[in-house]
């Protein structure tokens, strides 16, 4: 299944590296979301894009900084993160925003040394 | 108070068994319920919808009990390729926000 694709599958950096990770969705959907997962405690959604609007940003600290070029394509970057940033981050997209089902891909397992 | 709350398990039964998971919102404005499934190291696959009349699909029933705040899961026949971490998802249709329990690992035994 190549509905919601996200690269790279793995990324390791530093604390004052800079790098952005990439979701591309295929669904022609509208909305698209990044979440985070970590060990023992449930996905956290952090950005909502609905046609290349940002509707929620979830407190999310400043060194994350999301980019919606259009409604197939959504980034994150990444800027002097900390150990406890590592993670799963998690792209998903739907329809539209609301109800609707969301398709998740595959995710991006982060690790901050 | 947790948004979603899931008994994490894990759950471990035998093939042909019959298994239910309970998930709970605190939300009543709650509007739109859902169970994914996450395979080890894999991303949330959706499973079902929760309709408020219940509905099935095969072998897995989904029910939802606004009065008391919960959606269950009913998986009957259990097959080895259930096991999986099973994500209860509720949203409150305010915003945007979609809220995940941290999920019920199950374990079909063969």
């Amino acid at each position: 299944e190549t509905g919601v694709t996200q690269t790279p599958r793995h990324l390791v950096m530093g604390m004052t590296n800079k790098k952005s990770l990439k979701c591309e969705q295929h669904l022609g959907h509208n909305a698209m979301y990044w979440y985070k997962q970590s060990a023992k405690k449930p996905l956290e959604l952090m950005f909502v894009y609905n046609f290349k609007e940002q509707t929620e940003n979830n407190s999310v600290p400043s060194r994350f900084s999301p980019e919606c070029p259009n409604s197939s394509h959504l980034f994150l970057h990444l800027h002097t993160l900390q150990p406890e940033d590592s993670a799963l981050y998690l792209c998903a997209s739907s329809q539209k925003t609301g109800k609707e089902t969301q398709y998740f891909g595959p995710g991006t397992r982060l690790l901050v040394l | 108070r947790k948004e979603v709350e899931q008994d994490p398990g894990p759950f471990n039964v035998p093939e042909g068994a019959t298994v239910a998971f309970n998930c709970t919102y605190s939300n009543s404005a709650s509007q739109s319920f859902f169970w994914y499934r996450q395979d080890c190291r894999k991303e949330p696959k959706l499973l079902m919808s929760v309709y408020s009349s219940g509905n099935e699909d095969g072998r897995f029933t989904a029910q939802l009990n606004r009065a008391s705040q919960y959606i269950s899961l009913l998986i009957r026949d259990s097959k080895l390729s259930d096991s999986a971490t099973y994500l209860c998802v509720v949203n409150i249709n305010t915003g945007n926000q979609f809220y995940f329990g941290t999920g019920t690992s199950l374990t079909v035994i063969p």
